[in-house]
């Protein structure tokens, strides 16, 4: 079974400059996040989506930062314009739908190698 | 709310002896808990995880974690370690309604020859 698959692997970009970040989920997983890791924390979630529809962006810079997943399936993440604190690594992980991992117990969240951005 | 606390963030260990590494959680309804290993350049990979079943949870490559509710704690053991070993780990919890993860900082295993 393959897994997330994101794209690029690296970025190095000036600050103020814009970049997006490619997400695959795992074929039929219904439910996909994005989180950012900066370097010595753990990942914090930025956005999560059901399908096409966003369940919780509390925590995305809404006036910089914004995903999408237009027909459910891959998502794009795009900063714009991209600070230096936006140094991190970009997680995408993929799930199966809500409901049924409620009702399984099966709440396991499947991750994407990463992204690494530099914001220079 | 729901919170994971990593106490330390290194802990080294010589090859073949006990690894323990902490985690003490938050949640104001049953938590799920969830220990995640990172290598280097490497997305999370699933170690356990507890979802109100036993409460011993046994995971891949010999570590096991122990629920306990009167702690508020789920620490990570592997009786023995291998130089493989040396990662991230992290701790994470949700509490399902939504699946939104929590994660703690992340511990760091260096395994000593």
């Amino acid at each position: 079974e393959a897994g997330v698959a994101q794209s690029p692997r690296y970025k190095i970009i000036e600050k103020r400059q814009s970049v997006a970040f490619w997400c695959n989920p795992i074929s039929g997983h219904a439910t996909l996040y994005w989180y950012q890791q900066i370097l010595g924390q753990g990942p914090k979630l930025l956005i999560q989506f059901q399908n096409n529809g966003v369940v919780d962006d509390s925590q995305l810079p809404k006036d910089r930062f914004s995903a999408e997943r237009l027909k459910g399936v891959d998502s794009t993440l795009k900063i714009q314009p991209a600070k230096l604190e936006d140094s991190a690594v970009y997680l995408c992980a993929s799930s199966l739908d809500l409901w049924t991992s409620l009702v399984l117990g099966l709440n396991e969240q499947f991750f994407g190698p990463g992204t690494r951005l530099t914001v220079l | 709310a729901q919170s994971v606390t990593q106490l330390g963030s290194h802990v080294s260990v010589s090859e073949g002896a006990l690894v323990l590494l902490r985690c003490n959680y938050s949640s104001s309804v049953p938590p799920y808990l969830f220990w995640y290993v990172q290598y280097p350049n490497q997305g999370l990979q699933l170690l356990l995880k507890y979802t109100s079943a036993a409460t011993l949870v046994k995971g891949i490559n010999g570590f096991e974690a122990e629920f306990k509710k009167s702690e508020t704690s789920f620490h990570l053991t592997k009786p023995s370690a291998h130089m493989s070993d040396a990662a991230e780990y992290f701790c994470a919890v949700t509490t399902g309604a939504n699946s939104k993860l929590t994660f703690g900082k992340g511990i760091t295993l260096s395994v000593r020859p």
